[in-house]
């Protein structure tokens, strides 16, 4: 069966910091592949996404993930954590190349930011 | 341009009554998508409807159902409230055809006492 896993529940990093958040994924077709980013009270915004081609994918906010087949990971990255990036981030794989909305979301990872 | 909307924000029902829920999806959007964020239980697939249709649902009972209307708004209907139903219930659309890119309304918090 399809399964996402977000094997950080909580991390707390310092403003300035890098920041890489795992994502691990199980799903026996090419997976399509998301991170979305949810603030308190908001629903959640695309951060980025990875259908094929270039394994290294660039999204808004200056976040970037790597996916890496051989160890079925979508890690999600950013070299410099700003206080406003303090949310909660989920990595999701789409059922049926994500084309009917279906997607199986992980946990999430709930971010944290040191001035 | 306004986003995915949804309404009402917060709800308090008591166990064995109904919730609707409402949504309305970004202006063009024809797909509309619902699904349940539990505590404890992540974002869970609830239901898909595209041209007033329902075209997939999770794995939920069937007392949790839904419409589309034919302006694309939707409701979602959950009937004999049960306390674990209590969860944020997020509303997305999509172009047709582009269920892979969702934009997401910011949700109702539904809670049965």
């Amino acid at each position: 069966a399809q399964s996402v896993t977000q094997p950080d529940i909580h991390i707390t990093v310092s403003e300035g910091a890098s920041l890489e958040l795992r994502c691990n994924y199980s799903y026996g077709a090419t997976p399509y592949l998301f991170w979305y980013v949810q603030s308190p009270g908001q629903g959640l915004q695309l951060l980025l996404k990875y259908f094929s081609g270039d394994t290294l994918v660039q999204g808004i906010k200056g976040f970037e993930a790597e996916f890496k087949r051989s160890q079925s990971s979508f890690n999600l990255r950013k070299p410099s954590v700003h206080w406003s990036d303090a949310a909660e981030y989920f990595c999701a794989v789409g059922v049926y190349g994500g084309s009917q909305g279906n997607l199986i979301f992980g946990k999430g990872t709930k971010l944290s930011v040191k001035p | 341009e306004a986003g995915v909307t949804q309404s009402p924000t917060h709800l308090i029902k008591t166990r064995g009554q109904q919730a609707t829920l409402r949504c309305s999806p970004i202006s063009g959007h024809t797909s509309v998508y619902w699904y349940q964020q539990a505590l404890g239980l992540g974002l869970q697939f609830l239901l898909w409807y595209d041209e007033g249709e329902e075209r997939n649902r999770g794995n939920f009972p069937p007392r949790f159902s839904g419409r589309q209307f034919p302006n694309y708004s939707s409701e979602l209907n959950v009937n004999a409230l049960e306390l674990e139903d209590s969860a944020l219930y997020l509303c997305a659309s999509s172009l047709a055809g582009e269920g892979a890119k969702l934009f997401f309304g910011s949700g109702t918090q539904l809670s049965v006492l």
